[in-house]
């Protein structure tokens, strides 16, 4: 089965500073990769995705993904962190079985 | 426009009690899903269904039985509870094969079990 790994459980990262967000995905087919966002006490959101196509997805709020197949990765990130950023950031992979698999989390401070 | 409504928000239980977590979604998506969210392991999918009358297991299906009588309702029930169960839960649903469509999520049921 797929799997997903994040590295670095927590991040923390001043206001205005680059946020990068790491996720490696195991695979034996063509995946479908995803990023959500869950704020306190809610569900998780959809940031982005990617299916197939340019590597390069653009979500919503400013962040953005590259699908790398040659690294097996699929990193987060934003050119600019907002206070409102803060969050629990989830990725994602799905294969062609309805069944999708989260990694562990990283949780996003943002410093003042 | 509700979307993926779950209930109870909270629950404590007893070990050995039962109790079915509800789950209704009013997009007519066909499939639908349940996964548990414990600190440092993200969510795990329990069980899912892809239309009325389908499901299959998930990642983590053992202590856990699914229905799916209608497209709008995907009930969990845990038969005989155990303090491993104590996390949180979220329903979700999609409108079709998932790995082309996102997920919309409940806001999730806390469950303790003592």
């Amino acid at each position: 089965a797929q799997s997903v790994t994040q590295l670095g459980s927590h991040v923390s990262v001043s206001e205005g500073a680059l946020v990068l967000l790491r996720c490696n995905y195991s695979s034996s087919v063509p995946p479908y990769l995803f990023w959500y966002v869950q704020y306190p006490n809610q569900g998780l959101q959809l940031l982005l995705k990617y299916t197939t196509g340019a590597t390069l997805v653009k979500g919503i709020n400013g962040f953005e993904a590259e699908f790398k197949k040659s690294e097996t990765s699929f990193h987060l990130t934003k050119p600019s962190a907002h206070m409102s950023d803060a969050a629990e950031y989830f990725c994602a992979v799905s294969d062609r079985n309805n069944d999708m698999r989260f990694g562990a989390g990283t949780r996003l401070t943002v410093k003042p | 426009n509700a979307g993926v409504t779950q209930t109870p928000k909270f629950q404590v239980l007893k070990t050995g009690q039962s109790m079915t977590l509800q789950c209704a979604q009013d997009m007519n998506h066909e499939y639908m899903s349940w996964y548990r969210q414990d600190p440092g392991m993200g969510l795990r999918l329990i069980h899912y269904s892809v239309g009325a009358g389908i499901t299959d297991q998930g990642e983590v299906p053992n202590g856990y039985n699914v229905s799916r009588s209608t497209t709008e309702d995907f009930p969990l029930r845990l038969l005989s509870a155990a303090p491993s169960q104590t996390s949180v839960y979220f329903c979700a649903s999609s409108s079709r094969a998932l790995h082309n469509e996102k997920l919309f999520f409940g806001s999730g049921t806390q469950l303790s079990v003592l």
